[in-house]
């Protein structure tokens, strides 16, 4: 059974903060891993992808793999209040396709000014 | 480039009824693929098509089924609807090429089984 566990939060941090997500995976055979931003009422859009271990940057956010821990991370850095959504983490690559991701029910991220 | 289209965006049906769901890619992807949310269980995933071939498959009954066309569009079909099938069925469309492709979501389709 493939599953995708985060923290459901909320996480609340100061404006200007770096908020850190956490995600961990069951399998192993997993082989790349997302990050979604939901808006309430919205659909999720995609913030980034890893399948390498190390770091990822774009911008405010670094995505971290460690395969051996089965971790997946986000840091958002200078947080703002229209950081204020659900991050859900998704893994996939399973069977060499993409189109089958496996989600986190996602932790609720609350920026305060 | 226009994003993934769902339609409609909101359903009322009736419990034993059948619905059909719609969804357009992004131009030039060749994978859909459709999830269903809701607050209790997150996001779940249904099935993926690519080339109009069912290429994955989530642990939902058979009456969640789904078909692709030529253009790539697809359909979702729940029948005999039952109340705990009210969710946001979400589509997502990926190039589908084999490597890291990131999957788009469409707005969604509300669905409410009364």
């Amino acid at each position: 059974q493939k599953e995708v566990e985060q923290n459901s939060g909320p996480l609340s941090v100061p404006e200007g903060a770096i908020a850190s997500l956490n995600c961990t995976y069951s399998d192993r055979g997993s082989q790349s891993f997302f990050w979604y931003r939901q808006y309430s009422g919205k659909s999720p859009e995609l913030i980034m992808f890893i399948y390498s271990n190390g770091d990822k940057e774009d911008g405010r956010f670094t995505a971290q793999l460690n395969k051996a821990s089965q971790y997946v991370s986000l840091l958002i850095r200078d947080s703002q209040p229209s950081d204020s959504a659900t991050y859900l983490c998704a893994a996939g690559g399973y069977g060499g396709s993409q189109g089958n991701l496996i989600f986190g029910k996602g932790t609720k991220l609350s920026v305060k000014p | 480039k226009a994003g993934v289209t769902q339609t409609p965006r909101y359903l009322i049906k009736t419990r034993g009824q059948q619905v059909t769901l719609s969804c357009s890619p992004i131009s030039g992807h060749r994978s859909v693929s459709w999830y269903q949310q809701t607050p209790g269980q997150g996001l779940q995933f249904l099935f993926e098509y690519f080339s109009e071939t069912q290429r994955n498959k989530g642990n939902f009954p058979g009456r969640f089924s789904g078909r692709q066309f030529s253009n790539s569009r697809s359909e979702m079909n729940v029948s005999t609807l039952e109340l705990g099938d009210s969710a946001l069925y979400l589509c997502a469309s990926s190039l589908g090429a084999r490597g890291i492709t990131e999957a788009f979501f469409g707005q969604g389709t509300r669905l409410t089984v009364v």
